[in-house]
């Protein structure tokens, strides 16, 4: 069964920085390209960034470039992101998502999502 | 950045209704173009793909259609469990969702 947990969200004072973890098993990890895509409060689905499954074509969103950055480790089955510079704007739950691998490139399994509160 | 415009944004049903949502992109798109369905409180669960690929799994009372710039998700005969909100989202070019569209019980 394939399962993405994520860790790693909290409340933070606006300009700090967090690291968002993933967890993937029950599948081969290092075959998949994953992605974070975030929801604010009450609001919309907002993709993120993006990183291949060797680590070599990553993609952020306007909103977070500059400022966030995805990595993967595959040794250990993990993705990450790196969040600095956080604004209230950025108060969301994370979702940590895999790429289907099919080529028309839909998300097939999504984590439960951690939750990042940024506030004074 | 590829721009998804999904309408309506809030539809009011009733069971064994038919429903249709539409989606519109800034630029063509080709059929890179997928519908996701979430629950209050729950993750996104993927319902077509590639524009009218039907998930496995999912029920074909959903369908979807369209190529280019104009899609519509349609749900055939509106079940209690379908109460939900819908999103399409690009795959042609990173990737982008539109912004929902909240679908009621009447």
């Amino acid at each position: 069964e394939v399962q993405l947990v994520e860790s790693g969200g909290g409340l933070v004072k606006p300009g700090e920085s967090l690291r968002l973890s993933c967890a993937g098993s029950g599948f081969t990890f290092s075959g998949y390209s994953m992605n974070w895509v975030r929801q604010a409060p009450g609001k919309g689905l907002e993709w993120v960034s993006s990183i291949s499954p060797r680590g070599d074509y990553i993609h952020y969103a306007d909103s977070v470039k500059g400022r966030f950055t995805i990595s993967r480790d595959n040794a250990k089955n993990s993705l990450y992101l790196q969040v600095n510079s956080l604004r209230a704007e950025d108060t969301a739950v994370y979702y940590c998502v895999r790429d289907s691998g099919r080529s028309s490139y839909y998300f097939d399994y999504w984590g439960q999502g951690t939750l990042v509160t940024v506030s004074s | 950045d590829i721009q998804m415009t999904q309408s309506p944004s809030s539809l009011s049903a009733s069971v064994r209704d038919r429903v249709t949502i539409t989606c519109r992109a800034s630029q063509s798109i080709n059929t890179y173009l997928n519908w996701y369905q979430q629950k209050p409180g729950k993750a996104p669960k993927v319902l077509i793909y590639a524009a009218s690929s039907l998930q496995s799994g999912v029920p074909s009372r959903f369908s979807g259609s369209g190529s280019g710039t104009n899609f519509t998700l349609t749900i055939s005969s509106l079940q209690p469990e379908d109460f939900a909100t819908y999103y399409c989202q690009q795959s042609y070019r990173t990737s982008t969702f539109g912004q929902g569209t909240k679908l009621e019980i009447k």
